[in-house]
């Protein structure tokens, strides 16, 4: 059974750091692209960040890039977001996805940043 | 950047009735469009991929069809169940997410 579980979110102050991890089980992980989607409260979905399947190349669209940072670790199975720089509109349940469009989705984690 | 339009931004409908959502992208997509359910206080789901497959589990009931720009997902035999939002999401240049469907029974 695929299964991801989201940690790592939390309430953060406007201006600092937080890392969330996905750790993936129930199939290769090394064969899949994997992404991040998130979901500000009663909002639609918006993609954050997409990685390939060995780590060598990252994508984001233009409301993260340079701020959040997509990486994995193939030998245990888990994918991070480094989202630093943290605004008032990054608040929102953050997926991780596998594959390109996510054909699983995570529980979700709850990122808040406020003052 | 590929925006998507999704409409409606909310339907009811009656057990057993047949719905149609529809998506339209701001350029050609290729077939590169997916469709998720997200029932109330859980994840999406994947339902559709392809503009047309139906993903793993999903009852038949449900189906996609579409190229080009213009894409819907029809639902027939509308059961208690399918009360969810619905959301279209383009794969062809990065992932854009249409804005959602809110179904609900009549």
């Amino acid at each position: 059974e695929v299964q991801l579980v989201e940690t790592g979110g939390g309430l953060v102050q406007p201006g600092r750091s937080l890392k969330l991890s996905c750790v993936a089980s129930g199939f290769t992980f090394n064969n899949y692209w994997m992404s991040w989607t998130r979901q500000a409260p009663g909002k639609g979905l918006e993609w954050v960040a997409s990685i390939t399947n060995s780590g060598g190349s990252t994508y984001y669209p233009d409301s993260v890039k340079g701020r959040f940072t997509i990486s994995r670790d193939n030998a245990q199975n888990t994918l991070y977001l480094q989202m630093n720089s943290l605004r008032s509109e990054d608040t929102a349940t953050y997926y991780c996805t596998r594959g390109y469009y996510g054909d699983y989705w995570g529980q979700g984690v709850m990122v808040t940043v406020s003052s | 950047d590929i925006q998507m339009t999704q409409s409606p931004a909310s339907l009811s409908a009656s057990l057993g009735e047949t719905v149609t959502i529809e998506c339209r992208a701001s350029e050609d997509i290729y077939s590169n469009l997916a469709w998720y359910q997200q029932k109330p206080g859980n994840s999406p789901q994947l339902l559709i991929y392809d503009a047309n497959s139906l993903a793993d589990g999903v009852p038949s009931r449900f189906s996609g069809s579409g190229s080009g720009t213009q894409y819907s997902l029809k639902i027939n035999s509308l059961q208690s169940e399918d009360v969810a939002s619905y959301f279209c999401q383009q794969y062809n240049n990065y992932l854009t997410f249409g804005s959602g469907t809110k179904l609900e029974i009549k």
